[in-house]
């Protein structure tokens, strides 16, 4: 059981490039997360999909767009890189929010290391 | 808006002793708390949650952590700390109504544990 599998582990862009990174589960979770990792500011969210088909801002989401593909897979787009874009990503993804199963845990990926030179 | 904190950056204890590692929430209404791990270089990993009932709640690696609502507080602690719970914890509060689920997270407490 794989879980939360992100691509890729690891990237330097030059300022102004652009990459995505992409995010799979196979809990068939209902959301999924796009969170940035900053020393002594925790992990803030940039994006969101509550189901399949939708997508919300978080706190952080200029320069940055998401898809959510299917029920699998989120991608997080950086059009034009900058430096103040420099994090660790995670991706993460939760169960369902009704129903018996409404509180169960995030579960996340390893993270992606983007440095922007 | 919700918000969580956790007032220490750094806690330091010796092997063998206690450890509590502090968290407050602001929520309206009843609050779900979480409390996650990571190593270095790692991913997070959850630890335990506080949804309901018992105030005391316990987890993984024998960690647990009192909730007290007149306080705001939800703090983690183990009775007798080891070198291997030398991590970053973070304490988290999941949003309520129609927001995905989305956690809000602390700005994470850098534990060490020395021999």
């Amino acid at each position: 059981n794989a879980g939360v599998t992100q691509t890729p582990k690891f990237q330097v862009l030059k300022t102004g490039q652009s990459m995505t990174l992409q995010c799979a589960q196979d809990m068939n979770h209902n959301s999924m997360y796009w969170y940035r990792q900053d020393p002594g500011m925790g992990l803030r969210l940039i994006y969101y999909s509550a189901s399949e088909g939708t997508t919300d801002k978080g706190e952080v989401p200029n320069g940055y767009n998401v898809s959510r593909l299917n029920k699998r897979e989120f991608s997080l787009r950086l059009e034009s890189a900058a430096p103040s874009q420099t994090s660790v990503y995670f991706c993460a993804s939760s169960g369902p929010t009704e129903g018996r199963l409404r509180h169960t845990e995030a579960f996340f990926g390893q993270g992606t290391r983007l440095t922007v030179v | 808006a919700q918000s969580v904190a956790q007032p220490e950056d750094q806690v330091n204890v010796a092997e063998g002793n206690p450890l509590t590692v502090k968290c407050t929430y602001s929520v309206s209404g009843n609050p779900y708390l979480f409390w996650y791990v990571q190593y270095p270089n790692r991913g997070l990993q959850f630890l335990l949650k506080y949804i309901t009932g018992d105030n005391l709640v316990k987890g993984s690696y024998g960690f647990e952590a009192e909730f007290n609502k007149s306080q705001t507080s939800f703090h983690l602690k183990k009775p007798s700390a080891l070198v291997s719970d030398s991590a970053l914890y973070f304490c988290a509060v999941r949003a309520l109504y129609n927001q995905g689920g989305k956690l809000i997270f602390g700005q994470g407490t850098e534990l060490s544990v020395k021999p």
